[in-house]
């Protein structure tokens, strides 16, 4: 199993381009989540899925769309990049419910808006 | 919202000092899950605590859960290099949302 994986693991952005970051599991978990993490401020979540075609806000939803069509992928779209979007990203997924199931973490997109 | 705090932000210690980081939430938690992220990686589960007043051992690593489940604390004795990582406590009121602490990063110096 390749557990959680996250392309790309760099990427570079202007100012108001848009990207989407991709996000894959292969162990069949139906909660899936997108957080960002900033130095000093831990990881935030973003969005969330609790099962393909279901997808509700976190703790910093804006400028970002999420969408689960499948089980397995839960993409990232940032719409109109802007600096304050600089952090890093991980994608993570659970077998349940977050707050009662360990999350298993893909490696992380780094990624910087000039 | 719900705000989980975690102290101190850093700490340096000698290679075989104990180390200790607190949690504290601003509400009431269902759980405590805790992670480690190393330099440069992704954070990786230790442990989960659901009762009030747990305590979890893990080799050289104890975790507590407080009785009024707010607070958690993990303690690592006679620490090692393999320790160096920041230190991430994680709950939630129950449900599909995790809040993560601001994490606390050990380094230890041989």
């Amino acid at each position: 199993n390749a557990g959680v994986t996250q392309t790309p693991k760099f990427q570079v952005l202007k100012t108001g381009q848009s990207m989407t970051l991709q996000c894959a599991q292969d162990m069949n978990h139906e909660y899936m989540s997108w957080y960002r993490q900033d130095p000093g401020m831990g990881l935030r979540l973003i969005h969330y899925s609790v099962g393909a075609g279901i997808t509700d806000q976190g703790e910093v939803p804006n400028g970002y769309n999420v969408s689960r069509s499948t089980t397995e992928d839960f993409p990232l779209r940032l719409l109109s990049a802007a600096p304050s979007q600089t952090s890093v990203y991980f994608c993570a997924s659970s077998l349940g419910p977050s707050s009662s199931y360990e999350q298993y973490f893909g490696p992380g997109t780094r990624l910087t808006v000039t | 919202g719900q705000q989980v705090m975690q102290i101190p932000q850093y700490q340096h210690v000698q290679e075989g000092e104990d180390f200790t980081t607190y949690c504290n939430s601003s509400t009431t938690l269902s759980n405590i899950q805790w992670y480690k992220q190393r330099p440069g990686g992704h954070p990786v589960f230790l442990i989960q605590l659901v009762k009030s007043g747990e305590v979890k051992k893990q080799k050289r690593l104890t975790f507590q859960f407080g009785e009024a489940k707010k607070n958690s604390s993990l303690h690592i004795t006679a620490t090692q290099t393999t320790d160096v990582g920041t230190y991430f406590c994680a709950g939630g009121p129950g449900g599909d949302k995790l809040i993560f602490g601001t994490g606390t990063r050990l380094q230890v110096f041989p």
